[in-house]
């Protein structure tokens, strides 16, 4: 149980263009999903919080306008980096907690997003 | 501000050689200590949730506890399938946002 996924598992793009991640719970709901970034031999920066239904949290320093998300439904958020940069190449990871569980939060298996 | 701290940064073991790895804490009203393995590449795996100070938790070769400041994953008898690295996060009053700590890079030898 607790499977979340995401797609794609990696992607190369060039400057100036869109992406999109989707983050999926599989075998559960999930209210709050969870987006972080996480560089080479660095640990989890969390980047925002979306709920189903409502606009995303994002933590200070990160560009709303640059990372889009929408959390459209009990099982699915999306990432949308845009007008992508090379600055932007990283491995993103997101999150969800099972609805009516206590606090523990299960990761997909990431993205690797490398920007040329 | 929520502070975790890891230690040691990075651990190598011969295999079957116990050791324990360390997570210093420093939370204002702690919701939840969270344990994760994260192997190169991929997103953390869930391990352990420990509440309240006292509170102990086994799976296979692993065990975690936790007192009012810290908590130890205690690994006996690694297998070198257990090199990853172990991350620690608390969430505190902020409900649900996990606040991680460097990470403990563990390689254990055969």
């Amino acid at each position: 149980g607790a499977v979340v996924s995401q797609h794609p598992s990696w992607v190369i793009c060039k400057s100036g263009t869109s992406v999109k991640i989707e983050c999926r719970s599989l075998d559960f709901q999930a209210t709050t999903m969870f987006w972080y970034r996480q560089f080479p031999k660095q640990s989890l920066m969390l980047m925002a919080t979306s709920n189903e239904g409502s606009k995303a949290t994002y933590e200070q320093g990160v560009e709303k306008d640059k990372f889009l998300i929408n959390h459209a439904s009990l099982t699915l958020s999306t990432l949308t980096v845009t007008s992508a940069h090379p600055e932007d190449s990283s491995f993103y990871i997101c999150s969800a907690r099972d609805y009516g569980a206590t606090y523990e939060q299960y990761f997909g298996p990431g993205t690797r997003l490398t920007v040329t | 501000e929520d502070q975790v701290t890891q230690s040691p940064e990075a651990l190598r073991l011969q295999e079957g050689e116990s050791s324990s790895l360390n997570c210093s804490y420093t939370v204002s009203g702690l919701r939840g200590l969270f344990w994760y393995r994260q192997d190169p590449g991929k997103g953390p795996e869930f391990l352990f949730t420990l509440y309240s100070a006292g509170e102990e938790k086994e799976k296979e070769r692993l065990k975690a506890t936790l007192t009012k400041k810290e908590s130890f994953l205690h690994i006996t008898a690694p297998k070198p399938e257990d090199s990853a690295t172990y991350l620690c996060a608390v969430i505190g009053p902020s409900y649900g946002k996990l606040t991680f700590g460097q990470g403990t890079i563990l390689t254990v030898h055969p």
